[in-house]
């Protein structure tokens, strides 16, 4: 299985608003709402920040939404603060009962 | 709260088998709710999952390591662990373990601080 695609970087200034995408197939991606969406600050563990498209767990910023439309999901980070500065990396469920994640976005902010 | 804690040797030689044990404390790995995952990072590379276990043994592998990795659990214990045979310098990475929530977020929601494997002679 191949790795999800994700841009390899995306910067914003304070306050902005930034998208990330996240592409895969009607296998995995465009075949479920299982799409998820974990932040990793160097040297961390990954944190999970959405899960089934759009759902935040409980203690994540609202500033963090997220979406699909066809193979491709999306996560929008709206009133960008320096602390979002890390890698982020998107997750599905798939067809083979597997998971496959993302390729990973690095998030600069200017 | 639940945690996760990874340990097993930091380094391992080339064609031997990589051992890991997850540790779950603070709640019970026997929840109908949980599948028990690994996930693996290379040095500076994106994050590539393994496989996960359910309590019962159920398993589910990554396609492209399934030959080569068993994942087992240990109920009495409240571990799971991971086996990777014939390991070269391209298993290096940094391990997790992770917390796979099933039937309503198919995520993982609590990772383990990893620990880092480097495969060398």
């Amino acid at each position: 299985q191949s790795a999800l695609t994700q841009p390899a970087s995306v910067s914003g200034s304070p306050g902005q608003s930034i998208t990330i995408s996240c592409t895969g197939t009607s296998s995995d991606v465009g075949g479920y709402n299982y799409v998820s969406w974990y932040q990793q600050h160097p040297g961390k563990a990954p944190k999970l920040m959405i899960y089934e498209v759009s759902n935040r767990p409980s203690g994540v910023s609202n500033r963090f939404s997220g979406s699909k439309s066809g193979n491709t999901a999306s996560l929008t980070i709206s009133g960008l603060q320096a602390e979002d500065e890390a890698d982020y990396y998107c997750s599905s469920y798939t067809s083979s009962s597997t998971f496959i994640f993302g390729t990973g976005t690095k998030v600069t902010v200017l | 709260q639940l945690q996760l804690q990874e340990s097993g040797p930091g380094l391992v030689k080339p064609s031997e088998t990589l051992s890991l044990t997850c540790t779950v404390s603070g709640g019970s790995i026997s929840s109908s709710s949980y599948y028990w995952g690994w996930i693996r990072q290379p040095p500076g590379k994106g994050l590539e999952w393994i496989g996960s276990i359910y309590y019962s043994g159920s398993t589910y592998y990554n396609p492209s390591l399934k030959s080569r990795v068993t994942i087992s659990v240990d109920t009495s214990k409240n571990q799971f662990s991971l086996k990777l045979s014939s390991v070269t310098a391209a298993d290096t990475a940094v391990y997790y373990c992770a917390r796979l929530v099933v039937v309503v977020m198919e995520a993982f929601d609590i990772w383990g601080q990893g620990t880092m494997v480097t495969v060398s002679s």
